[in-house]
């Protein structure tokens, strides 16, 4: 197994740019989320999903979008990206809910000029 | 809504020291607690949890973890720390909505812990 996958690694964009990045997990997993990685802020939820077609709002939801058309996709839009979208952006996935172990994907870093 | 602090954000120990980094959270109800792990240039990977019963969960390498509920607690500690355990340290919070069959989970600011040769 793969576990799950992200690309781009690296992505740098200009202000107003649009892109997706891309989540994919091969464990059958019902719920997949996507979190982003700023120092000292640790993890900060930004959308998740408890399946396909059904996706919902985390704490920092603003400038994102998601769908959930596959049980194995999960990708986030960024519809006019900002410099204060800046970040580490983490894909998980997790059997049974947000109530067991989260699998990690390796991160895509952004950079938005 | 539910939070979770963690309030030591860097620290700085000598090999074989002893550790104990604190977590904790904001929620009345039922919760299930993880901590997870950052070593460097790696993802987030489980070091333990605690779902129910023993509030004293043993994870991987040496980790433990107590739950204390009267305190909205879930501090990590290890005996004696290695060089290996260089890393930045996460807890998690996952609140159990009585009435909703989504929950989502919410993790701390970090540790960033320092180990000195």
């Amino acid at each position: 197994n793969a576990g799950v996958t992200q690309t781009p690694k690296f992505q740098v964009l200009k202000t107003g740019q649009s892109m997706t990045l891309q989540c994919a997990q091969d464990m059958n997993h019902e719920y997949m989320s996507w979190y982003r990685q700023d120092p000292g802020m640790g993890l900060r939820l930004i959308h998740y999903s408890v399946g396909a077609g059904i996706t919902d709002q985390g704490e920092v939801p603003n400038g994102y979008n998601v769908s959930r058309s596959t049980t194995e996709d999960f990708p986030l839009r960024l519809l006019s990206a900002a410099p204060s979208q800046t970040s580490v952006y983490f894909c998980a996935s997790s059997s049974s809910g947000a109530y067991n172990e989260q699998f990690f994907g390796p991160g895509t870093r952004l950079t938005v000029l | 809504a539910q939070s979770v602090s963690q309030h030591n954000h860097h620290v700085i120990l000598s090999e074989a020291a002893s550790l104990e980094l604190g977590c904790n959270y904001s929620y009345g109800g039922t919760v299930n607690l993880f901590w997870y792990v950052q070593y460097p240039g790696q993802h987030l990977q489980l070091l333990l949890k605690y779902f129910s019963g023993d509030p004293l969960v043993k994870g991987i390498k040496g980790f433990e973890a107590e739950f204390i509920k009267s305190k909205f607690s879930f501090n990590l500690r290890k005996p004696s720390v290695q060089w290996s355990d260089t890393a930045e340290y996460f807890c998690a919070v996952n609140a159990l909505p009585m009435y909703s069959s989504a929950s989502k989970i919410i993790f701390g600011s970090g540790t960033r812990l320092s180990i000195r040769p």
